[in-house]
């Protein structure tokens, strides 16, 4: 079964630590990952894909296929990080499913 | 337009009407998706249009839902006879192919609440 599942509903932090979002998928084919944000009171929104390599506002996220596992790692978290974030896998059949959601506070 | 709008933004309505949620993608995307979002149940999937192909509607949870898509642009989420569990917030995405690969671009969502 193709499933993503985050672990944490919530994550708690000190600005300034360092921070990860867990995600695990299963899927048996050759995964495209995606890492959205939500903050408070805006539309759901890309943060990040694993085919570009990139890092977004700080946060990077390396595809693990040993694991399974695409984590969203920041090293020092900022109060403006706090948001709700999702992991999503597109199965190729042409629609992301979507993890249940991890809400990171970043704390002063 | 510049981005996906959806109307409207809330919507109360009473146990057993019908409901009609728009959504208007992002010219020249060909892909749009309807996802619910509730507390704690994350995204879920509920149908997804490409072009002129058949839609992918096996994410609406009962025959009470429907979606259609005129034109290959605007399209309509009609939930009948409205139920209490149905409360949630209807997301629209669109994006320029098809699969996902360049990510989604959503809308602001309409907030239904059914009394």
């Amino acid at each position: 079964a193709q499933r993503v599942t985050q672990p944490e509903k919530l994550l708690s932090v000190f600005k300034g630590a360092p921070v990860e979002l867990k995600c695990n998928y299963s899927y048996s084919g050759s995964p495209e990952l995606f890492w959205y944000v939500q903050y408070s009171r805006q539309r759901l929104q890309l943060l990040l894909r694993h085919i570009s390599r990139e890092s977004i506002k700080g946060f990077t996220a390396d595809l693990n296929k040993g694991e399974t596992s695409f984590h969203l790692k920041k090293p020092f978290a900022q109060e403006e990080d706090s948001a709700m974030y999702y992991c999503a896998l597109n199965n190729q059949g042409g629609k992301l499913i979507f993890g249940q959601g991890t809400e990171l506070s970043v704390k002063p | 337009g510049a981005g996906v709008s959806q109307s409207p933004s809330n919507k109360v309505t009473e146990k057993g009407k019908d409901v009609e949620l728009r959504c208007d993608p992002i010219s020249g995307h060909t892909a749009l998706y309807w996802y619910r979002q509730s507390l704690g149940q994350g995204l879920e999937f509920l149908i997804y249009f490409q072009g002129n192909s058949a839609p992918d509607k096996s994410g609406l949870p009962s025959d009470r839902f429907s979606a259609e898509r005129t034109g290959g642009s605007v399209s309509t989420l009609t939930i009948q006879r409205t139920q209490q569990e149905d409360s949630a917030v209807y997301l629209c995405a669109s994006s320029l192919r098809d699969r996902g690969t360049y990510g989604y671009t959503f809308g602001s969502g309409t907030r239904l609440t059914v009394v």
